[in-house]
């Protein structure tokens, strides 16, 4: 069974530093990984799709890695601000197309 | 962009009562799916449906679930008999196989059991 973490499960920055978030899967078969963002109360929007066969990828200022022989993947946030104050969902596409997720990163950005 | 949409989006039901909750796919996409979450709980799936029958489901997916494609655009999900803890964010979601595997979300539904 595909098991998903992320730490920290949640943090604190002040405006303008980066973010780093973990995310870590125990069955290295998977066929890609997605990382989404949660605000409270809402649906999920995804933010970035890394294939299996992919080390990274970047959208503006969120860069997202994925080392899978190792089942790990860090979503990278440069320069935070106050509206990327939400929760981010890493999951991992396995098995018969169906996704496992992890609990979530709760990140707050202090202006 | 295409946008998957899903109604209603709160929907109060007393315990006992069968609730349906419905979604509009993205058109050209095949693969359909449900997950719930749970508050505070990780999002968790709950079946699959692909050329018009269940693909894969979750051990969660009893027999007081049941999912169907009643007329080519619309995709539902039935809770015959609701209990307290199926109070929880329901999700629709499809995967677009041409653009990697990519899976979609709707808005959610948020179902109260009471």
């Amino acid at each position: 069974k595909q098991e998903v973490t992320q730490i920290p499960a949640a943090l604190s920055v002040p405006e303008g530093e980066n973010l780093v978030l973990n995310c870590s899967f125990t069955d290295s078969a998977i066929y890609n990984l997605q990382w989404f963002r949660q605000d409270p109360g809402k649906g999920l929007t995804s933010l970035l799709l890394i294939q299996s066969s992919q080390r990274e990828q970047t959208s503006g200022r969120l860069n997202a890695s994925l080392d899978k022989s190792s089942g790990r993947s860090t979503l990278y946030i440069a320069a935070s601000q106050p509206g990327d104050s939400a929760t981010y969902l890493c999951a991992v596409l396995y098995g018969n197309n169906r996704l496992a997720f992890g609990k979530g990163n709760q990140v707050v950005v202090i202006p | 962009e295409p946008e998957v949409t899903q109604t209603p989006s709160h929907q109060v039901t007393q315990m006992g009562q069968e609730v349906i909750l419905r979604c509009v796919p993205i058109s050209n996409h095949l693969y359909f799916y449900w997950y719930r979450q749970i508050l505070g709980q990780k999002v968790e799936f709950l079946v699959s449906f692909y050329n018009n029958e269940i693909s894969e489901k979750s051990e969660i997916f009893d027999d007081q679930f049941s999912v169907e494609r009643p007329d080519g655009s619309n995709f539902t999900l039935k809770i015959r008999s609701t209990k307290l803890e199926d109070s929880a964010m329901y999700f629709c979601a499809t995967i677009n196989m041409g653009r990697q595997y990519e899976q979609y979300f709707g808005p959610g539904t948020r179902l109260t059991v009471t």
